[in-house]
């Protein structure tokens, strides 16, 4: 069981460059997320999509755009890559039920640098 | 609004020695609380949680938090650390349909 999967695992960008990070889950999940990591910031969600067809935007979007492709597939798009987008990224997954139900299970990440 | 506080961004410990992992969160609904841990090079996984009942959780590995409202914290501890206990963990919170992390607590245990 592959649980979600992430690619690239690595990647470096010049500035202005676009790239699409991809993700896919085999858990049958409804909700997906994409997070970056930074140091000494923690986790920050960027956009995530509580089912198929619909996405919102978490605490940092800017920059950043998303499709949820169907119910296993949640890309994240840079348009135009910035240094500041140099980070981990992580996907993760859910069910979709009460909020004290809920377990996140992560992708491996995909580690990003914006030169 | 709610919001994760993790006090220690790194903890070394030596192996053997007891270890807390504080953590402090603040919100305006009710919320559960979780520790995840990322080992090196991996993504997260989840360790425990609090949804209700006894305010003391505990994972299989010997982590335990315990939930305290008046306080609202929930510090992990564990009374004997390993070196494979070497990690990052993660407090979060969870409301609707989103989770809230906070910035981390790099633990090393030291042989």
């Amino acid at each position: 069981n592959a649980g979600v999967t992430q690619t690239p695992k690595f990647q470096v960008l010049k500035t202005g460059q676009s790239m699409t990070l991809q993700c896919a889950q085999d858990m049958n999940h409804n909700s997906m997320y994409w997070y970056r990591q930074d140091p000494g910031m923690g986790l920050r969600l960027i956009y995530y999509s509580a089912s198929e067809g619909t996405t919102d935007k978490g605490e940092v979007p800017n920059g950043y755009n998303v499709s949820r492709l169907n119910k296993r597939e949640f890309s994240l798009r840079l348009e135009s890559a910035a240094p500041s987008q140099t980070s981990v990224y992580f996907c993760a997954s859910s069910e979709n039920q009460a909020a004290r139900f809920k377990k996140l299970f992560f992708g491996s990440g995909t580690q990003l640098s914006v030169l | 609004a709610q919001s994760v506080t993790q006090l220690d961004s790194q903890v070394p410990v030596f192996e053997e020695a007891p270890v807390e992992l504080r953590c402090n969160y603040s919100s305006s609904v009710s919320v559960y609380l979780f520790w995840y841990v990322q080992y090196p090079n991996q993504g997260l996984q989840l360790l425990l949680k609090y949804l209700s009942g006894s305010t003391l959780v505990e994972s299989i590995n010997g982590f335990e938090a315990e939930f305290n409202k008046s306080q609202t914290s929930f510090h992990l501890r564990k009374p004997s650390v390993h070196i494979s206990d070497t990690a990052e963990y993660f407090c979060a919170v969870s409301a609707g349909n989103q989770f809230y992390f906070g910035t981390g607590t790099s633990l090393t245990v030291i042989p």
